[in-house]
């Protein structure tokens, strides 16, 4: 069974910092990796998707992979409280679905 | 109006009783599916449905089961609610395989007694 971690915080960064997430998974063949955020009592939406080593970037985020050390992340500059939420990691499962981390709580305080 | 809507969005009940939650879909998706959600042990798979002749167990399917209708419509059953099943459901559909983008519905918050 695909696992992945996370650290489920929470995350504390003033306004204005930078935010780091970071997700690790156990199979070393996935592909694809996201990265969902969740507000408090809202359903999960996707932000961001990675399938390649190195840095990707959209507007305030950027997800870096490393596939060597099966290790995933995801920068937020500039924090805002409007980005305080659970940031969920997934990567595809083997029955079509994808399999989800149990999320890091990010608080951006003013 | 919502592009995956589910009902109820909140539903008490008392323990051995039958409760289907339902979902629609606007979106014109084949697959469908229904997570559910418990703090400290995050979205978990219950059943899938790649389309209307197509049902899949997930990771949690004992004490659930699931009807797929139609293209747009996937419910899910519980036979004899028990405490344990109080959790935070989601319905949720994609339209690609593999292409790791899930839309979900609002959820349907469920508090068994």
């Amino acid at each position: 069974q695909k696992e992945v971690e996370q650290n489920s915080g929470p995350l504390s960064v003033p306004e204005g910092a930078i935010a780091s997430l970071n997700c690790t998974y156990s199979d070393r063949g996935s592909q694809s990796f996201f990265w969902y955020r969740q507000y408090s009592g809202k359903s999960p939406e996707l932000i961001m998707s990675i399938y390649s080593n190195g840095d990707k970037e959209d507007g305030r985020f950027t997800a870096q992979l490393n596939k060597a050390s099966q290790y995933v992340s995801l920068l937020i500059r500039d924090s805002q409280p409007s980005d305080s939420a659970t940031y969920l990691c997934a990567v595809p499962g083997s029955q079509g679905n994808l399999i989800f981390g149990k999320g890091t709580k990010l608080s951006v305080k003013p | 109006d919502a592009d995956v809507t589910q009902t109820p969005r909140n539903r008490i009940t008392k323990t051995g009783k039958r409760i289907m939650l339902e979902c629609s879909q606007t979106k014109g998706h084949d697959r469908m599916y229904w997570y559910r959600q418990d703090p400290g042990l995050g979205l978990r798979l219950i059943y899938y449905s790649f389309d209307v002749k197509d049902i899949n167990k997930g990771e949690i399917s004992d004490g659930y089961s699931v009807s797929r209708q139609a293209q747009a419509k996937f419910s899910l059953s519980l036979e004899s609610a028990i405490p344990n099943q109080t959790a935070l459901y989601f319905c949720a559909t994609s339209g690609l395989a593999g292409a790791g983008e899930l839309f979900f519905g609002e959820g349907s918050r469920l508090t068994v007694l």
